[in-house]
């Protein structure tokens, strides 16, 4: 059973626009959603995080949307760049306060066309 | 440079054979995490070390067998394991509760044939 449903599963976007992605998650006592953004042959490395009692989190080009009540959210970057092609994954934690690990989306991957 | 650095970074073992695989972080985390990332599949916890203790257990087949020595060492010991195996196993350390991420090493990519 998925718990949290990442879409698209690729994205092309061109160069200056925004590129979109949405996550949805099942389990309520989920208190924490990091995006994870990979390039090849690296490990995720954290991009952005929201906790679930704010409803929008901004740091320089990408902002996270969060809305409780359908339990989505979803990461907006604007003026995308070719350096933001990559794969990125929504995830969200357990009320455990990280003893319950993260449940992964099964990733976006971005391609920015100069 | 993340912190958390795994080793090694490739191996290739067949399926009678035994290996290691090494974790280690130098954030001063007190829990540590496997992952396994195979293509077009979420990444899938496998075990979770909270205060060294095992906490999590996901299913995971017992060809797999996790060591916590200390808060900054975790191994992950392979054992007859089987093709469908090959993947990116990832190790992450964080620090429980709070506004805490967790950092994720580069990964062992693992080859059984």
């Amino acid at each position: 059973q998925q718990q949290v449903k990442q879409s698209p599963q690729s994205l092309i976007v061109q160069k200056g626009g925004i590129s979109i992605i949405n996550c949805a998650y099942e389990n309520t006592a989920f208190d924490y959603f990091p995006w994870y953004q990979q390039f090849p042959g690296k490990g995720p490395a954290l991009l952005i995080a929201i906790r679930p009692d704010v409803s929008e989190k901004k740091e320089g080009r990408f902002t996270i949307s969060f809305n409780k009540s359908a339990k989505q959210f979803s990461l907006h970057i604007m003026d995308s760049q070719p350096g933001d092609s990559a794969t990125y994954f929504c995830a969200a934690r357990g009320g455990g306060g990280g003893a319950d690990g993260l449940t992964f989306g099964k990733g976006t991957h971005l391609i920015i066309q100069p | 440079e993340t912190g958390v650095t795994q080793t090694p970074r490739h191996l290739v073992m067949g399926m009678t054979n035994k290996k290691s695989l090494k974790c280690e972080q130098h954030l001063g985390h007190n829990a540590m995490y496997w992952y396994k990332q195979s293509a077009k599949k979420p990444l899938e916890l496998m075990f979770v070390y909270s205060l060294e203790e095992r906490v999590e257990n996901n299913s995971v087949p017992s060809r797999f067998s996790p060591e916590c020595p200390n808060s900054s060492h975790l191994f992950l010991h392979l054992h007859t394991l089987q093709p469908e195996d090959s993947a990116l196993y990832l190790c992450a350390s964080s620090q429980l509760g709070g506004n805490t991420e967790a950092f994720f090493g580069q990964g062992t990519r693992l080859t059984v044939v």
